[in-house]
């Protein structure tokens, strides 16, 4: 099985604030990376596939970029609504897996 | 964009069988390719169960170590989900999902449904 694992596990922010969390696979998925956004008693909505490709509706301020093994997701200008839980996902091979999740909350 | 809804029990007994249906509104069952389960234990993380074509060929977690099966229901437009032999651990929110056909992306999802396993 591929193992992801997200760092940092846990992250405080101010709104306006840039950040990133890192994704990395335990071994080559080239761009089979996702990420999704989960709020408490949410489902999970999909924010980026494809390493960097935004999902419709998703604004701008989320990008996301890597290849390989090693993977961002960048949040520019942190908004109210972004505080939440961040899961990378792997569509590169079976069993899919998750990474262990970010959660960012108010500094 | 098509919508989906889980519904089940609620509560299951310690070594019965977990029995979930993903209702489809707003599309085919057969126009997507694949239809996912995930699911979540309480203040955990996400895990791939399986997924369903809408043949009905499967392929499933096998840390499940083969408790689980799923099915489709054309006539029905709904996903059915049955894991057996059911503990505490198997306690957790379920949901289903669509997978991208290109990039293994898991699209929409539904709002979940829990389960708690007690006696």
């Amino acid at each position: 099985d591929i193992q992801m694992t997200q760092s940092p596990s846990s992250l405080s922010a101010s709104l306006g604030d840039r950040v990133t969390i890192t994704c990395r696979a335990s071994q080559s998925i080239r761009t089979y990376l996702h990420w999704y956004q989960q709020k408490p008693g949410k489902a999970p909505k999909l924010l980026i596939y494809a390493a960097s490709s935004l999902q419709s509706g998703v604004p701008s301020r989320f990008s996301g970029s890597g290849s390989g093994t090693d993977f961002t997701l960048t949040i520019t200008s942190l908004q109210p609504e972004d505080f939440a839980t961040y899961y990378c996902q792997q569509g590169f091979s079976l069993p899919r897996t998750f990474g262990q999740g970010t959660k960012l909350d108010m500094k | 964009q098509v919508q989906l809804q889980e519904s089940g029990p609620g509560l299951v007994k310690p070594s019965g069988t977990l029995s979930l249906t993903c209702a489809v509104s707003g599309g085919s069952i057969s126009n997507n390719n694949w239809w996912i389960w995930v699911r979540q234990p309480p203040g955990k993380g996400l895990e791939w169960i399986g997924e369903v074509y809408h043949t009905g060929t499967t392929t499933l977690n096998p840390s499940l170590k083969g408790r689980v099966s799923m099915s489709v229901d054309k006539s029905k437009n709904e996903l059915s989900l049955r894991l057996n032999s059911v503990t505490a651990a198997d306690t957790a929110v379920y949901y289903c999902a669509t997978l991208g056909a290109i990039d293994y992306q898991f699209d929409s999802w539904g709002q979940g449904s829990p389960v708690i396993v007690s006696s």
